[in-house]
Formats: C-alpha cells, sequence, structure tokens
C-alpha cells in the first residue's frame, strides 16, 4: 500500500493482559521501526526490521515485549502481561533506506 | 548517542504571523525529517531534509549539516498549524531516528 497502516486504532488492556499491535509497512518498503511515544512530546525507539530480520533491538525490554516481521504478513509488536507504565501510543514506520513515513499509531491503554 | 535539541520549546502566534523553528544536533548525520504531529497524535511528514534548502506551500526547511542545525520556516501561520513540530535524525540508513523535544506551536485565530 502507499501507506503505512496500523491496527487496531485504539486499544484497551486490563493490567497482567496480552496486548498484539499489527502493522503493515509501505509495499517495497524494506525496514519496518516500532517507536513508543509516552508523553506527548518523548518518542522511544523500539526495534527495527530489515526486511525479516531484527536489525536493531536496543530499545526493546525484552522481557515482556516481542516483534516480528514475517513475509506476506503484517509486522506485530506483542506485549505479554501489560503494565500501567505500557499505555502510550505505539507508531510504526517504514523506509526504503533514509526517509521514515510512520503510521497513525495504536493508542494502547492499560487498567 | 546523538542529542537533538528543539527550540523554542513552546511557541503561540497570532493567524499570519512567521516562524522559525529550530533543531540542533551533535553528529553528523544521514537523515534529518521534520514532522507535523496533529492535535490528533497523527504524524505528518514535512520535509527530508538531510542537507540544503526545500519549499513547501508555505513550509520551508533549510539544513546546514557542516554546522549541525537545521530551521523549519512557517510563513503566514493558520490556525491548522498548531500542534507539535519535531526533528528526528538518524546516523545511518535503517537506524532508528532520533527526535527532539518538538517545540509546541499555538496558532490563534
Amino acid at each position: 500500500g502507499e501507506e503505512v497502516a496500523q491496527t487496531p486504532k485504539h486499544l484497551v488492556r486490563g493490567e497482567g493482559q496480552k496486548a498484539k499491535l499489527y502493522c503493515a509497512p509501505i509495499k517495497g518498503h524494506s525496514y519496518v521501526f516500532w517507536y513508543q511515544q509516552v508523553l506527548k512530546n518523548e518518542f522511544k525507539f523500539l526495534i527495527s526490521f530489515q526486511n525479516e530480520n531484527v536489525f536493531d533491538e536496543t530499545g526493546m525490554p525484552k522481557e515482556r515485549f516481542s516483534a516480528k516481521c514475517l513475509p506476506n504478513s503484517p509486522c506485530s509488536l506483542e506485549i505479554q502481561a501489560t503494565k500501567l507504565e505500557d499505555s502510550a501510543v505505539y507508531f510504526c514506520a517504514s523506509g526504503a533506506s533514509t526517509e521514515a513515513f510512520f503510521g497513525q499509531g495504536t493508542r494502547l491503554t492499560v487498567v | 548517542g546523538i542529542q537533538v535539541e528543539q527550540s523554542p520549546p513552546d511557541l503561540i502566534l497570532q493567524e499570519g504571523a512567521n516562524s522559525t523553528l529550530r533543531c540542533n544536533f551533535s553528529d553528523s548525520v544521514n537523515n534529518l525529517q521534520w514532522f507535523h504531529q496533529n492535535p490528533w497524535g497523527q504524524l505528518i511528514n514535512l520535509f527530508y531534509i538531510p542537507s540544503g534548502t526545500k519549499q513547501n506551500g508555505r513550509l520551508s526547511a533549510t539544513t546546514v549539516a557542516t554546522e549541525r542545525y537545521s530551521l523549519l520556516y512557517i510563513s503566514s501561520s493558520q490556525t491548522t498549524d498548531s500542534g507539535v513540530y519535531f526533528c528526528a535524525v538518524d546516523r545511518n540508513a535503517g537506524n532508528m531516528l532520533t527526535f527532539g523535544g518538538g517545540t509546541r506551536l499555538m496558532v490563534k485565530p
């Protein structure tokens, strides 16, 4: 597609429940990135992929967060046993080389 | 890691006014992008500008890579320009973007 598509737009989970977010990158883009925006002005990098391979996962809290980008499927970000502090907007971005294009985000609220 | 600082942090303008937003970064970069996050939270690409000058309607941007700064100019501001403007950079293709803290702009009618 011509834009990065993220689903769902909103997700509410009880503390301890699992959350799964999806991202379909722009066709032809080989890089996919996940970012977390907690406070309105702060972006935290989580993980990036080059095609199906993890490129950089230095931002991932590995004990509860995992992510995949498999061929012919949307990429996914999964949070096991959500905590209140996971409440944030999660943005996915894709890029062919340098310029990144962002999706509309998934707002996760943990209650 | 690379540091990105934006100024001013907050800006209030009267409709029709012009403004300049600044982004300083601490190291050489391969990519620099300006984004507008509108009040609904959408991140809109404004410019991909690792160097040079670009214009798009009332907006223009200049990056002086050798001096490690970029400027975003907004002319004849409109209420729809309100939101937060982010500058983001990365060192190499495929690397994560490092975002500045943003400039929150409010344009009053």
